[in-house]
């Protein structure tokens, strides 16, 4: 079964300034999507990031990069310039391709953004 | 375009009462997801529908979950009888079914049973 393990429970990081959320996946498919997902105090889910497996360039959305590790199946997330509105949870989550839609989360890390 | 739709947004209820959460998934999406967040065992996948069809109900606790999809633009989740440990946010999710598909959520229903 694949997991999916956010080691960072909570981290902090100065507004204006670089955060990067660690995110470790387990499995034995080759094909398949990964995703950071972003989740406010009003609990809405709201797509941040998505990465192909078979992709070796990084996804960057705007302030929000990758680095996906396919051999050490490490995908972490980098939040440049951070904002106040980029307080949340964040979850990564993993999709095998062939196995229908099923996303399997992380557990999740809180980020606080200082002032 | 208006998003996933949940409705209710909050729900108290007693113990022992039925409970139905409802769902509409945005316009031309043809998967569906119903997941539930708790803060022991985070977000959990309880069931999905591709058009329309039940696909995966592997993550339905027991038999007091069902779900179901009527049609393409409505689904229901209901709880029956509902017990305090059934509390939790509940997230609709919808999507493209195919390589690519992303799930869009919705706002998600905050049900407390007393």
């Amino acid at each position: 079964a694949q997991t999916v393990t956010q080691s960072q429970p909570e981290m902090s990081v100065q507004e204006a300034e670089t955060v990067t959320l660690s995110c470790t996946y387990d499995t034995s498919e080759s094909d398949y999507y990964l995703f950071w997902y972003k989740q406010p105090p009003s609990r809405q889910m709201i797509l941040v990031i998505r990465q192909e497996a078979y992709k070796q360039q990084n996804a960057t959305e705007n302030r929000f990069s990758v680095n996906f590790q396919k051999a050490a199946k490490s995908f972490s997330l980098k939040i440049s310039d951070s904002q106040l509105g980029d307080a949340a949870m964040y979850f990564c989550a993993y999709r095998f391709k062939a196995a229908g839609n099923k996303l399997t989360f992380g557990g999740g890390t809180r980020v606080l953004v200082k002032p | 375009d208006a998003g996933v739709i949940q409705s209710p947004r909050h729900e108290v209820t007693e113990m022992g009462q039925e409970v139905t959460l409802r769902c509409k998934p945005i316009s031309g999406h043809n998967s569906l997801f119903w997941y539930r967040q708790t803060m022991m065992r985070g977000l959990e996948l309880l069931i999905y529908f591709n058009n329309n069809v039940p696909i995966d109900d592997s993550g339905m606790p027991e038999d007091r979950f069902s779900a179901k999809m009527p049609n393409a633009s409505f689904s229901t989740l209901k709880i029956q009888p509902s017990e305090p440990r059934d509390s939790a946010v509940y997230f609709c999710a919808s999507g493209i079914a195919g390589a690519a598909e992303t799930q869009y959520f919705g706002p998600g229903t905050r049900l407390l049973v007393l």
